[in-house]
């Protein structure tokens, strides 16, 4: 059975700081794994999905690697805004339904 | 493409009512999800159709949850006789079988408080 842990649970930064959220799994065997933000009582917003033949995947300050065989993966969070604070979740897909860690909830400090 | 809607956005119940919820996927998705999540926790795989076919459902899914996907296209899931462990957020997500290995797009969420 598929088990996904994303450590820290919480974590505090300053502004301008520069972060890594991690994300492990089980189970090598993925499609692919995405990670989403989630604001306090909202819906998921996706953020980066991965390939499974892929190594990593950016999209402006956010930076997504993928190493399968190892089963982890790490959200790299640039130059932090308090925008930014969010609960940040990972999930991973082998064609049926997706199985989430717990997420890890940021808060950016001004 | 307007995404993944679900309606209504929140719902407020009281214990041992009836609730029903929507959801209506990307119009050309053949694949529909849904998921639970409480607090401080990730969200949990209830049950996924394709087409109309429910091909799974999880042990989640106790007797007093049912969920139909009638013609295909939108899904509703009913909840009988709601208990105050039943407040959470139910999240639908959509997909496309095949394409992009299955990419899953996921609505606002409906939020569910029994008092």
């Amino acid at each position: 059975k598929q088990e996904v842990t994303q450590i820290p649970a919480a974590l505090s930064v300053p502004e301008g700081e520069n972060l890594v959220l991690n994300c492990s799994f089980t189970d090598s065997a993925i499609y692919n794994l995405q990670w989403f933000r989630q604001d306090p009582g909202k819906g998921l917003t996706s953020l980066l999905l991965i390939q499974s033949s892929q190594r990593e995947q950016t999209s402006g300050r956010l930076n997504a690697s993928l190493d399968k065989s190892s089963g982890r993966s790490t959200l790299y969070i640039a130059a932090s805004q308090p925008g930014d604070s969010a609960t940040y979740l990972c999930a991973v897909n082998r064609n049926t339904p997706l199985v989430f860690g717990k997420g890890t909830r940021l808060s950016v400090i001004a | 493409d307007t995404g993944v809607s679900q309606d209504p956005r929140h719902k407020i119940t009281k214990r041992g009512q009836n609730v029903t919820f929507r959801c209506d996927p990307i119009s050309e998705h053949n694949r529909l999800y849904w998921y639970r999540q409480t607090l401080g926790q990730g969200p949990e795989f209830l049950t996924y159709f394709q087409n109309e076919a429910q091909l799974e459902k999880s042990r989640l899914l106790s007797d007093r949850f049912s969920a139909e996907r009638p013609k295909g296209s939108f899904s509703t899931l009913e909840i009988q006789r709601t208990e105050q462990g039943d407040s959470a957020m139910y999240l639908c997500a959509s997909s496309l079988q095949g394409m992009a290995k299955n990419i899953q797009y996921f609505g606002a969420g409906t939020r569910l408080s029994v008092l």
